[in-house]
């Protein structure tokens, strides 16, 4: 049973950097894609970006200049980065997977609260 | 980029209800529409996808349906551990999500 498993810091300043990563447990890490997404009360889910075993990467247009997904394949883990945050990237951030590029999410890791103070 | 509006924003119902929610894409996406059920403080898990195709275990009184730019879910039947937010989804370019219907108990 693939299960997704994800941390990092929750509480942030403003300008600082966010970094996530999501390592998968119990399945193929190669066949297919791994999505970050977030959801705040103002703005409903948002897709952030995805990535696939190769490194390859999409990344949603808003947010393209700040964000890089990154992939290491030997932990079967994929990470997030988001640049230069402020208090409106506070948000549940989720990992999550796909079956191929821009795909519906299959399977969600549990969620990680990032509160970004001033 | 594409938008999804999502209605009614919540609804109250009762048990053993049918419950209709509506999506609608600002452009024509196919059947690239995927439906998640949330709970308070749980990730979006996955209903439906290309439209109208039932996750595998998902109970079948939930179903969807719907092309190009109009969409719906139903729920035949409505159950105590359905009431939830339900969220659209289109994949046909990048992905965007709706806004949410919460069902709640009347």
């Amino acid at each position: 049973q693939v299960q997704l498993r994800q941390w990092g810091a929750g509480l942030l300043k403003s300008s600082e950097a966010l970094s996530l990563t999501c390592a998968v447990y119990g399945g193929s890490f190669s066949g297919y894609y791994w999505s970050w997404i977030r959801q705040s009360p103002g703005k409903g889910l948002e897709w952030i970006g995805e990535i696939n075993h190769s490194g390859s990467t999409t990344y949603n247009p808003s947010l393209k200049s700040r964000v890089t997904v990154s992939v290491d394949t030997s932990k079967n883990q994929f990470s997030l980065k988001l640049t230069s945050v402020t208090a409106a990237d506070t948000a549940v951030y989720y990992c999550a997977r796909g079956v191929t590029w821009s795909d519906a999410f299959d399977i969600w890791g549990q969620g990680t609260m990032v509160t970004v103070s001033s | 980029d594409i938008q999804m509006t999502q209605s009614p924003s919540s609804l109250s119902a009762s048990v053993g209800d049918r419950v209709t929610i509506a999506c609608r894409a600002s452009q024509s996406i196919s059947n690239w529409l995927a439906w998640y059920q949330q709970k308070p403080g749980k990730a979006p898990k996955l209903l439906i996808h290309r439209a109208s195709t039932l996750e595998s275990g998902v109970p079948s009184r939930f179903s969807g349906s719907g092309s190009g730019t109009e969409f719906t879910l139903t729920i035949n039947g409505l159950q105590p551990e359905d009431f939830a937010t339900y969220h659209c989804q289109q994949y046909n370019s990048y992905s965007t999500f709706g806004g949410g219907t919460k069902v709640e108990i009347k």
